[in-house]
């Protein structure tokens, strides 16, 4: 696509419930990243993929927080038993190779509410 | 991965030239200085990258001293649209993983 897409935009969901988000990068884009954003806060870096390869998943805060990009398009960030401090917009990002130095482009983040 | 100090806030006027300045006194030699401009409610978008110097591109240049210990962001005879965030990045190109974001400089232009 044009754009980095990411679905749902908006999620509620009942706390104890497992979510899924999904990012469709830039198609061509080996480089992908989830970053998850508080309000008044920049992107904290999650995890990144370099094609299906999750390389880096130190960001990620806890065992119930998974991502996988099996075919090294699509990713999805699964959050399981899911907690109120979850609430965040969730941002998904992807560039032509590997690291800083080649331009991140950003979707426009799924807002995850947790009630 | 260096890390990256920035003022908080900053507030201009329409039309006038603004500044940012971003201090990164551990970058490394193969680091690259990146700037993200962040609008409400939207994904951080590039700006304007540079290695030493000066970048000049149609938004914005990038002052570079011979040290690289720090990197200024000038944008040009700002407008009320420039009103945003400002993220300074450093890391290498096309070698760094993890990618992180600070808190940013959060720019008020007003009227």
């Amino acid at each position: 696509g044009a754009g980095v897409s990411q679905s749902p935009r908006y999620k509620v969901t009942k706390r104890g419930q497992d979510v899924a988000l999904r990012c469709d990068p830039i198609s061509g884009h080996v480089s992908l990243y989830w970053y998850r954003q508080a309000l008044g806060q920049g992107p904290e870096f999650l995890t990144y993929f370099n094609y299906e390869a999750q390389q880096d998943k130190s960001g990620l805060p806890n065992d119930r927080f998974s991502a996988e990009r099996p075919e090294g398009s699509i990713s999805t960030l699964t959050i399981q038993r899911t907690e109120q401090r979850d609430s965040a917009m969730y941002r998904c990002a992807s560039s032509p190779q590997g690291g800083l130095g080649n331009t991140i482009y950003f979707g426009e983040g799924s807002w995850l509410t947790v009630v | 991965l260096a890390k990256t100090t920035q003022p908080i806030s900053m507030d201009s006027y329409e039309g006038q030239e603004v500044n940012i300045t971003c201090s990164h006194n551990n970058i490394a030699t193969n680091d690259y200085i990146t700037w993200y401009q962040q609008f409400p409610s939207q994904g951080p978008r590039f700006i304007i990258q540079g290695y030493k110097t000066k970048v000049t591109n149609e938004v914005a240049s990038l002052f570079i001293p011979a040290d690289r210990k720090s990197s200024t962001l000038s944008l040009p005879r700002v407008s009320l649209s420039d009103t945003a965030v400002y993220y300074c990045l450093v890391g290498e190109k096309g070698g760094g993983f993890k990618t992180i974001f600070g808190a940013g400089t959060r720019l008020f232009v007003k009227a």
